[in-house]
């Protein structure tokens, strides 16, 4: 297993797109997780899946965002509409439900540039 | 929600010298975890510490938990040290699965 693999690794995209970005979690992984980092600042959640489910959601998760993770095993990101406030990272992790630290891994994560 | 502090914003060194970087939070944790960014973005687990001390090489780590903050200590740094350094705590039973970040210290390391 190679870790959290994130796709793409940058994306530029005009004001007003659609995107979509994709993660595959580590296989055993059974909780996957979405942050957004924007420059200077520590990653900040936005949602979390147990399998299947979409259990957590943070305010920062307008409508415009939508994720899914349909088979329980990738996921992915849509943004609908981008706006230029949208330009961040967004990192990927995955972890398991129990054990002492969970095994949380990070991907590379997804740069997104908003033009 | 809780709240998570790190001291200090940005630490420049010489290469060879030692450093503390310190988290301070607000609420008792579940866990905490220290993250190393690196100049490319990959977020590297350094320790898991919800209390107590762990030694890593040339890295090590104390959370005192009834305190409420954690400790990094570098010693020995060397360029490739360079990056952001995250703390990053858990409290499942009042805020949920996700991690809370703090905003992080950015250390470069001089040749």
């Amino acid at each position: 297993d190679t870790g959290v693999s994130q796709d793409p690794r940058h994306k530029i995209t005009k004001r007003g797109q659609n995107v979509t970005f994709r993660c595959d979690p580590i296989s055993e992984h059974n909780r996957l997780y979405w942050y957004r980092q924007t420059l200077g600042q520590g990653p900040e959640f936005l949602t979390y899946f147990q399998n299947e489910a979409q259990l957590e959601k943070s305010r920062l998760l307008s409508d415009r965002f939508s994720a899914e993770r349909p088979k329980g095993s990738f996921s992915t990101l849509e943004i609908q509409r981008t706006e230029q406030g949208d330009s961040a990272m967004y990192l990927c992790a995955s972890s398991l439900a129990t054990g002492r630290n969970y095994g949380y891994t990070f991907g590379s994560g997804t740069r997104l540039t908003v033009v | 929600g809780i709240q998570v502090e790190q001291s200090p914003p940005d630490l420049i060194l010489q290469e060879g010298a030692n450093s503390t970087l310190r988290c301070n939070f607000s609420d008792s944790v579940n866990n905490l975890q220290w993250f190393h960014q690196n100049p490319w973005g990959q977020l590297i687990n350094l320790f898991y510490i919800p209390s107590g001390t762990k030694q890593n090489g040339r890295l090590s780590a104390t959370t005192v938990a009834t305190e409420r903050y954690s400790l990094l200590y570098i010693s020995s740094s060397q360029t490739t040290d360079s990056g952001v350094y995250f703390c990053a705590v858990l409290n499942m039973n009042n805020y949920g699965q996700n991690f809370v970040f703090g905003p992080g210290t950015r250390l470069s390391v001089l040749p």
